[in-house]
């Protein structure tokens, strides 16, 4: 079946504009994850979605990060007035579930690299 | 503190040679999981394993193995006969149940080079 898929695969901006950033999870997933990882480094967790419940934002890093996930399925994550240490590639993952379990691997879509110029 | 550690940036094994990845953690969380994720040069991210933190038996799934170790906190993951196509990025992650729901923390991964 169709995996994660997120759009753009690539952005380029300049110091300054706003981006949005498009997720797809996988149909029947109940939990959608946004991380970061930045060159060379590991996955840095900004927000995840279960749900109906509030969305965990614990990991956004400035309010210039925002996002939500329309009618169960879709985010979108916006950053505002875009930064050059944003740039990074932005990577969304959905689960089945947000309980533990084994069956709650996340699969991860192919990343949004954005350039912040 | 690091939640999640892994030491060694690079490694290198010869084909056919089983290798062994380091991973330690850091939780105070009684209820948690360990989870191994692989990234190829492409940059997608391949779920591998997963070992529970009240799993009696270490964790298996054809080449891969995870050698938990709980009172040490380490959770090293083993890959049998290593082919070319295990060259990828390698990373270790952590699930607390109790402090973070299920977002997962990621250690800063392996670099592994399967060579001729």
């Amino acid at each position: 079946g169709a995996g994660v898929s997120q759009s753009p695969s690539n952005k380029v901006t300049e110091k300054g504009k706003d981006v949005e950033l498009r997720c797809d999870p996988i149909s029947g997933h109940t939990a959608l994850y946004w991380y970061r990882q930045s060159l060379g480094q590991g996955l840095e967790f900004l927000i995840y979605f279960q749900g109906n419940s509030a969305p965990d934002k614990s990991g956004l890093p400035s309010d210039r990060f925002s996002a939500e996930r329309t009618g169960g399925s879709v985010s979108t994550l916006t950053i505002q007035r875009t930064q050059q240490e944003d740039s990074a590639v932005y990577l969304c993952a959905s689960s089945f579930l947000a309980s533990g379990g084994r069956h709650n691997e996340q699969f991860f879509g192919p990343g949004t690299r954005l350039t912040v110029l | 503190a690091q939640k999640i550690t892994q030491t060694q940036p690079g490694m290198f094994v010869q084909e056919k040679e089983a290798v062994t990845l380091d991973c330690t953690y850091d939780t105070s969380d009684p209820s948690y999981g360990l989870f191994w994720y692989k990234q190829p040069s492409s940059g997608e991210m391949i779920f591998l394993i997963y070992q529970g933190s009240y799993d009696q038996q270490n964790a298996t799934e054809g080449r891969y193995s995870l050698n938990f170790q709980k009172a040490r906190k380490s959770a090293n993951l083993v890959i049998s006969a290593s082919q070319l196509g295990d060259s990828a990025m390698y990373f270790c992650a952590m699930r607390e149940v109790r402090g973070g729901g299920n977002k997962l923390t990621f250690g800063t991964g392996t670099q592994l080079k399967v060579e001729l």
